[in-house]
């Protein structure tokens, strides 16, 4: 069982290139998060999936677009990258709303834009 | 979503208690206490949540006072495995809130042997 899968581990991209992030989850989850975690700060939420077909801004969604492509994935794309989107990208997942579960978060993508 | 304030960082001996305390003063009635930590470049960990009742799993224990203004994570015998960055986050389950978890920068947790 691989809970939660992301790809890739590492990437390095120039200023104005674009690239996706996938994310996949193997445990039925409905609802899917993107996070992204920089140095000193806790993990802000950048967009996420309540269920399959619906997908929401959080906190700092500007730059990015998400698409729920099914229950099991979600995708983040940065359609121009600039260098304040250097950061580590922590995708979750979630089986419900209710209080007995907890969020289970993949191993990250670190991105460096240059 | 209620405000959490948590030290910024601890000690703990190796094989001894590690209790780490949070205040979440303006906590709601229908809003849980989390925990989740966080090891050196990995993703979070879930570890417990709670209401009103102290909650026990196999990673840990969770103390709710009977004010629930503040809590403490108690790992019964740290392990030098436990050094991690723990999160205590206080959310609800209403509306729009449903889905979202915000973190703090938590609480680094150093086990020294």
């Amino acid at each position: 069982n691989a809970g939660v899968t992301q790809t890739p581990k590492f990437q390095v991209l120039k200023t104005g290139q674009s690239m996706t992030l996938q994310c996949a989850q193997d445990m039925n989850h409905n609802s899917m998060y993107w996070y992204r975690q920089d140095p000193g700060m806790g993990l802000r939420l950048i967009y996420y999936s309540a269920s399959e077909g619906t997908t929401d801004k959080g906190e700092v969604p500007n730059g990015y677009n998400v698409s729920r492509l099914n229950k099991r994935e979600f995708s983040l794309r940065l359609e121009s990258a600039a260098p304040s989107q250097t950061s580590v990208y922590f995708c979750a997942s979630k089986q419900g709303g209710g209080a007995s579960y907890g969020y289970t978060f993949g191993s990250g993508t670190r991105l460096t834009v240059v | 979503d209620a405000k959490t304030t948590q030290p910024p960082s601890m000690d703990c001996a190796e094989g001894r208690a590690a209790n780490l305390p949070c205040n979440h003063s303006t906590i709601s009635g229908n809003e849980y206490v989390y925990w989740y930590r966080q090891i050196h470049s990995q993703g979070p960990q879930y570890i417990i949540h709670g209401l009103k009742n102290n909650e026990t799993n196999e990673m840990a224990s969770l103390i709710i006072t009977e004010d629930r203004k503040s809590s403490t994570l108690i790992l019964p015998h740290a392990t030098l495995r436990d050094t991690a960055v723990y999160y205590c986050i206080v959310r609800g389950y209403s509306g729009g809130s449903n889905y979202k978890l915000t973190f703090g920068k938590g609480t680094l947790l150093t086990v020294n042997p």
